[in-house]
C-alpha cells in the first residue's frame, strides 16, 4: 500500500522559511517523480512543484520560482520542499502527491494526508 | 496557461440520482485529464484518468467521457459516500491546471 506521510507545515512569520518533508513507503520511490501541490483554505489545487525520479529534473510554478525548492534523497525514500521568502499568499495545506512516471507528467494517482503551512505575524 | 472551467460549480441531488459534471478546456487538451474526488479535510482521490480509465477500486458508477476541449464526469447513481467536491486536471501542457471544483451537496 502506498502511503505518503508529510510533515513539517507549522506558523511562520512573513519573510521565514519552513521545509517540508514526506516519507513514502509502498512503491519504488526512486521510480517515481514526485510533486507538491497546494490548496489554500476554502480554495481549489494550485500544482507547486515536481522533481522526477532518477534524473532530478524539477519543475516549479512561476509564483514560487526563486523562493522554493524540491529535492529528494531516494536512499530515504523522501522528497522535501523547501520554502523561503513565505508571504501570506503561500498559506495553505502542503499535499506530496505521487507520480505515475520515472520522468513525472503531472499524473498523480497518490496523496499524501497534507501539512498546514501558516504565513502570519 | 490552459484554463479548465467546471459546471456547474455546485449542485444539490438526491441519493440514486444521475449527476453529470462538465469541464471545459480553453484549448484542446486531447484525452490528458484527470478527475478526483475531495472530501473535505481530506486529500484529494483520483477518480478516472486519460479522460475515461476508472483507477482501480473506483465504483463502477462513476464514468468519465470526452477529448479536445469538453469533458464529462458521470455519477450514474448517487450514494452517501459521493458527497464531495470534484476536480479535474489537465496534463496537456505546464503548467498542470486544474479546475475551480464543483460541490456535490445533499437535497
Amino acid at each position: 500500500e502506498v502511503q505518503l506521510v508529510e510533515s513539517g507545515g507549522g506558523l511562520v512569520q512573513p519573510g521565514g522559511s519552513l521545509r517540508l518533508s514526506c516519507a513514502a513507503s509502498g512503491f519504488s520511490f526512486s521510480s517515481c517523480a514526485m510533486s507538491w501541490v497546494r490548496q489554500a483554505p476554502g480554495k481549489g489545487l494550485e500544482w507547486v512543484s515536481l522533481i522526477s525520479g532518477s534524473s532530478g529534473n524539477t519543475y516549479y510554478i512561476d509564483s514560487v520560482k526563486g523562493r522554493f525548492t524540491i529535492s529528494r534523497d531516494n536512499s530515504k525514500s523522501t522528497v522535501y520542499l523547501q520554502m523561503n521568502s513565505l508571504g501570506a499568499d503561500d498559506t495553505a495545506v502542503y499535499y506530496c502527491a505521487k507520480d505515475r512516471s520515472d520522468f513525472g507528467d503531472f499524473d498523480v494517482d497518490s496523496w499524501g494526508q497534507g501539512t498546514l503551512v501558516t504565513v502570519s505575524s | 496557461d490552459i484554463q479548465m472551467t467546471q459546471s456547474p460549480s455546485s449542485l444539490s441531488a438526491s441519493v440514486g440520482d444521475r449527476v453529470t459534471i462538465t469541464c471545459r478546456a480553453s484549448q484542446s487538451i486531447n484525452n490528458y485529464l484527470n478527475w478526483y474526488q475531495q472530501k473535505p479535510g481530506k486529500a484529494p482521490k483520483l477518480l478516472i484518468s486519460g479522460a475515461s480509465s476508472l483507477q482501480s477500486g473506483v465504483p463502477s458508477r462513476f464514468s468519465g467521457s470526452g477529448s479536445g476541449t469538453e469533458f464529462t464526469l458521470t455519477i450514474s447513481s448517487l450514494q452517501p459516500e459521493d458527497f464531495a467536491t470534484y476536480y479535474c486536471q489537465q496534463r496537456f501542457s505546464t503548467p498542470p491546471t486544474f479546475g475551480q471544483g464543483a460541490k456535490v451537496e445533499i437535497k
